[in-house]
C-alpha cells in the first residue's frame, strides 16, 4: 500500500499564476477530501468527494478555487490565479465511505505565493 | 452540528512524565472519535479510535484514550513521555450516521523536555 501520495511536495509561485496540486488517494478508497493547513487557521476542509462526486464544497474559500476527481484515482485542486494568502499546506487524504473509517493523508502540498 | 474543543495549544512535559491532551466534543448523534498525530513536514496519521463498545482505546505508540460520554471527553494519555512524542495531535470527531467528513481541533503542539 503505497498510501496517498501527493504532487508536487513543495510549490513555490507568483501571485497570478495558475497552480494545479494532485493527489492519488489509496486504491479501494471512495472517498476524498482537500484539506488546507496554516498556523492561522488550523486544518480547514475545502471539499469532498464520495465517488468522484463532490458532496460538500462549502469549504472552498472562493472562484479561484476548484476542484476535480475525474476518475478513482485521481483528484486535482487548481488555485487560478494564485495569491499570497493562499501560502499553505494543502492535503489530500482519502477513506472509505463510512463514519467509522479514518482518513489516510498524503505528506501534503507546502504552496507558496509570492 | 459537531465540533471539537482542544484545550491549551501547547502542552510541555517532560520525559518520562505522563502526558495527557484535552479533547472534548459536540455532536447532536453519537460519535465517532479520533486523534492523529503529526510529525513536521508530514501529513496526519491515526493514533487510534474510538466506534462503539468499549471506551478506553488503545493506539500506537503506548497512547489510549477514553470515551466518557457523560462528559463528552475524548482525552489522550500515555503514562511515559518519549522525546519521540513530539509532534502536534489533533482530535477530530464524526457522525455515527451520515458522512464520514471529520471536523478537527485546533491542535496541541507537545513538547517533551529531556
Amino acid at each position: 500500500d503505497a498510501g496517498v501520495i501527493q504532487s508536487p511536495r513543495h510549490e513555490v509561485t507568483e501571485m497570478g499564476q495558475e497552480v494545479t496540486l494532485r493527489c492519488k488517494p489509496i486504491s479501494g478508497h471512495n472517498s476524498l477530501f482537500w484539506y488546507r493547513q496554516t498556523m492561522m487557521r488550523g486544518l480547514e476542509l475545502l471539499i469532498y468527494f464520495n465517488n468522484n462526486v463532490p458532496i460538500d464544497d462549502s469549504g472552498m474559500p472562493e472562484d479561484r478555487f476548484s476542484a476535480k476527481m475525474p476518475n478513482a484515482s485521481f483528484s486535482t485542486l487548481k488555485i487560478q490565479p494564485s495569491e499570497p494568502r493562499d501560502s499553505a499546506v494543502y492535503f489530500c487524504a482519502s477513506s472509505l465511505s463510512r463514519g467509522n473509517s479514518p482518513l489516510h493523508f498524503g505528506n501534503g502540498t507546502r504552496l507558496t505565493v509570492t | 452540528a459537531q465540533s471539537v474543543t482542544q484545550l491549551g495549544s501547547h502542552v510541555s512535559v517532560s520525559e518520562g512524565a505522563l502526558v495527557l491532551l484535552r479533547c472534548n466534543y459536540s455532536s447532536s448523534v453519537p460519535p465517532y472519535l479520533f486523534w492523529y498525530v503529526q510529525y513536521p513536514n508530514q501529513g496526519l496519521q491515526l493514533l487510534l479510535k474510538y466506534t462503539t463498545g468499549a471506551t478506553l482505546v488503545k493506539g500506537i505508540n503506548g497512547f489510549e484514550a477514553e470515551f466518557k460520554k457523560s462528559e463528552t471527553s475524548f482525552h489522550l494519555t500515555k503514562p511515559s513521555a518519549h522525546m519521540s512524542d513530539a509532534a502536534e495531535y489533533f482530535c477530530a470527531v464524526s457522525e455515527q450516521t451520515g458522512a464520514n467528513n471529520l471536523f478537527f481541533g485546533t491542535g496541541t503542539r507537545l513538547t517533551v523536555i529531556p
